[in-house]
């Protein structure tokens, strides 16, 4: 059972361009979660998603974040018009709902605005 | 205490030292404490999920306990190795899918 993936692994943007990270929770994982380290900070909460549902989005910048997991494919967290603070890594991790409570990370995709 | 606390933020031992970490959170609303060992340019790694006031945990040579009374868990390393050099983090949740709330965590630096 391979683990969570995400990618891209690195990801360079200008500011003002868009950003597109991707989760593939584990198999059977119906539950994405997304988090962001900042420079000099620990991870932080942004968004959590079953399929077809945003269940909590608390941790999101109101504005210019979106993110969705759709019935079928990964999970997307999209990022417009991205600036300079917008660099960060970014964690998705995934949950089977049943049986346990771990959330499974991936290991990130750092994200650098030029 | 409103968020997670770590500590020390960081620690240097010697192979064969033992060693641990500290962890304060939130005592109200909380479901489970999670333990995570994190290496640079990795995923973190899962160790340790608890629930329990008085639940112990062991791996191998890393134990941890956890009391939810006064909101503290502690993170144990008996006879450290150089490759337990990473980072240990500790989460609480509220519930049982409900989001994670990181502490900064703890980095271990294991010498020869």
């Amino acid at each position: 059972n391979a683990g969570v993936m995400q990618n891209p692994r690195h990801l360079v943007r200008r500011r003002g361009q868009e950003a597109r990270l991707r989760c593939s929770p584990m198999k059977g994982h119906s539950h994405v979660y997304w988090y962001r380290q900042l420079p000099e900070e620990g991870l932080k909460f942004m968004v959590y998603l079953q399929k077809e549902n945003i269940i909590d989005e608390s941790g999101m910048p109101k504005e210019r974040f979106s993110a969705e997991f759709p019935k079928e494919g990964p999970s997307i967290l999209r990022i417009q018009q991205v600036v300079r603070g917008d660099s960060a890594a970014y964690f998705c991790a995934s949950f089977p709902g049943l049986d346990t409570d771990t959330q499974y990370f991936g290991p990130g995709t750092r994200l650098t605005v030029l | 205490i409103l968020n997670v606390e770590q500590s020390p933020q960081s620690l240097h031992v010697q192979e064969g030292d033992s060693t641990n970490f500290t962890c304060s959170f939130p005592s109200s609303n909380f479901y489970a404490l999670h333990w995570y060992r994190w290496e640079t340019a990795k995923s973190p790694e899962a160790l340790f999920v608890m629930t329990l006031n008085g639940d112990e945990k062991k791996k191998g040579r890393i134990s941890a306990t956890l009391n939810t009374k006064e909101g503290y868990s502690y993170l144990y390393i008996k006879g450290s190795q150089p490759e337990d050099s990473a980072t240990y983090l500790c989460a609480f949740n509220t519930g049982t899918a409900s989001k994670l709330t990181f502490g900064t965590g703890t980095r271990l630096q294991v010498t020869l």
